[in-house]
């Protein structure tokens, strides 16, 4: 069965510092990897998207993530993170089937002090 | 920027009453699914739905739920009994294609007491 593994379940940063968000799934067929985002209070939003072609992919607000198919690995990057970008991040993964149904990861709780 | 609407936002409920979770999807949209995150845990998949059809649905998603797009527009889910634990956050979300990402629903907590 398909599943998504988010290694970091909260992470603390301070202004400035860069940012990785590890995401690994288990799946040995074509997958579509996605980053969402649930600020406080709001709906999930898509970050970034991977489908096909350049394995490096980037999203709105900076965000960028990188596909390794050797090493079923989506990670998520930044290099300054902001205030503003403390939220949840959720890794997940649309693989076998044609019905669309994404598989979620644990979701990684991000903290920006300021 | 075309939205999914969900209604409630929270809706408390006392154990094995029914409720109904609306979701208004982007209208030319053909793809729907639930999705539910109980607090602290990870978003599971409910349910797909495409074609006036559930085209998929998880263990979750047993008999005491059903969905429903009863005028074109609303895509409705319904709890028939609920129990504790269904209390979580229910996400709607819509789709115009497979290889197209989702909008979501901002959600509806349910709470169940």
């Amino acid at each position: 069965a398909q599943s998504v593994s988010q290694h970091n379940h909260h992470v603390i940063l301070s202004e400035a510092a860069s940012l990785e968000l590890g995401c690994n799934y288990s799946y040995g067929g074509t997958v579509n990897l996605f980053w969402y985002v649930q600020y406080p209070g709001q709906h999930l939003q898509l970050l970034l998207k991977y489908f096909s072609g350049d394995p490096l992919v980037k999203g709105i607000k900076g965000f960028e993530a990188e596909f390794i198919k050797s090493k079923f690995s989506f990670n998520l990057r930044k290099p300054s993170v902001q205030w503003s970008d403390t939220a949840e991040y959720f890794c997940a993964v649309r693989g076998s089937g044609n019905t669309g149904k994404l598989i979620f990861g644990q979701g990684t709780t991000l903290q920006v002090k300021p | 920027e075309p939205e999914v609407t969900q209604t409630p936002s929270h809706q408390v409920t006392q154990m094995g009453q029914e409720v109904i979770l609306r979701c208004v999807p982007i209208s030319n949209h053909l793809y729907f699914y639930w999705y539910r995150q109980i607090l602290g845990q990870k978003v599971e998949f409910l349910v797909s739905f495409y074609n006036n059809e559930i085209s998929e649905k998880s263990e979750i998603f047993d008999d005491q739920f059903s969905v429903e797009r009863p005028d074109g527009s609303n895509f409705t889910l319904k709890i028939r009994s609920t129990k504790l634990e269904d209390s979580a956050m229910y996400f709607c979300a819509s789709s115009g294609g497979l290889t197209i990402p989702y909008t979501f629903g901002s959600g509806t907590r349910l709470t169940v007491v």
